[in-house]
């Protein structure tokens, strides 16, 4: 079973309005975290926010929100008053106090999300 | 502020040839990641290091040698690339392996292998 399901391979959002790209996890830890990345074009990826299993706030970083739902182990992120500039791809990942030594991210496939003007 | 970086940012090699890319974090992160970016396959675990002079296999490992003689500075090596070996290539740091560290990422590296 996949870990991280990203079910939109593309998004469209008309400039300044808002937008909730879909992920949901599977993990059997109790305390793991979830985390979304941007990719642009150019290729990087940025951290945008961070939803400890354990938080009972949904987080929040600027124009940014996590909906967190455990029970449904949903974590979408909200983008709010979109701009031309969060065209890139989107990807959700979970980190696992289960995953070994390692204790790397688990990856989603992406949203390609695209504002239009 | 540099964060992680990466080099190259791009290369071509031919199969065969051997290539050794360069992570360098400034952060004082002790855990380090290589994965490989594939289109429609997310990113994937190459190998990885949770401090200074370890180092250990991730999913994808084959093909691949690292070493972490520098708490700073992650290698990866190719001994004799292949062209499924062409794929973008990142390297990422966190702090710790604690569930609430996010990992910070290079810009990546994209290698070709004809």
């Amino acid at each position: 079973a996949q870990k991280i399901t990203q079910t939109q391979p593309g998004m469209f959002v008309q400039e300044k309005e808002a937008v909730t790209l879909d992920c949901t996890y599977d993990t059997s830890d109790q305390s793991y975290g979830l985390f979304w990345y941007k990719q642009p074009s150019s290729g990087e990826m940025i951290f945008l926010i961070y939803q400890g299993s354990y938080d009972e706030q949904n987080a929040t970083e600027g124009r940014y929100s996590l909906n967190f739902q455990k029970a449904r182990k949903s974590a979408n992120l909200v983008i709010s008053a979109s701009q031309l500039g969060d065209s890139a791809m989107y990807f959700c990942a979970m980190r696992e106090t289960s995953s070994g030594s390692a204790r790397q991210l688990t990856f989603g496939s992406g949203t390609q999300l695209t504002v239009l003007p | 502020n540099a964060g992680v970086t990466q080099t190259p940012k791009f290369r071509v090699l031919k199969t065969g040839q051997s290539m050794t890319l360069l992570c360098a974090q400034d952060m004082n992160h002790e855990y380090m990641y290589w994965y490989r970016q594939d289109p429609g396959m997310g990113l994937r675990l190459i190998h990885y290091s949770v401090g200074e002079g370890t180092t250990a296999k991730g999913e994808v490992p084959d093909g691949y040698n690292v070493s972490r003689l520098k708490k700073q500075n992650f290698l990866l090596g190719l001994e004799s690339a292949a062209p499924s070996q062409t794929s973008v290539y990142f390297c990422a740091s966190s702090l710790t392996g604690g569930s609430n560290q996010p990992q910070h990422f290079g810009d990546g590296t994209r290698l070709s292998i004809l």
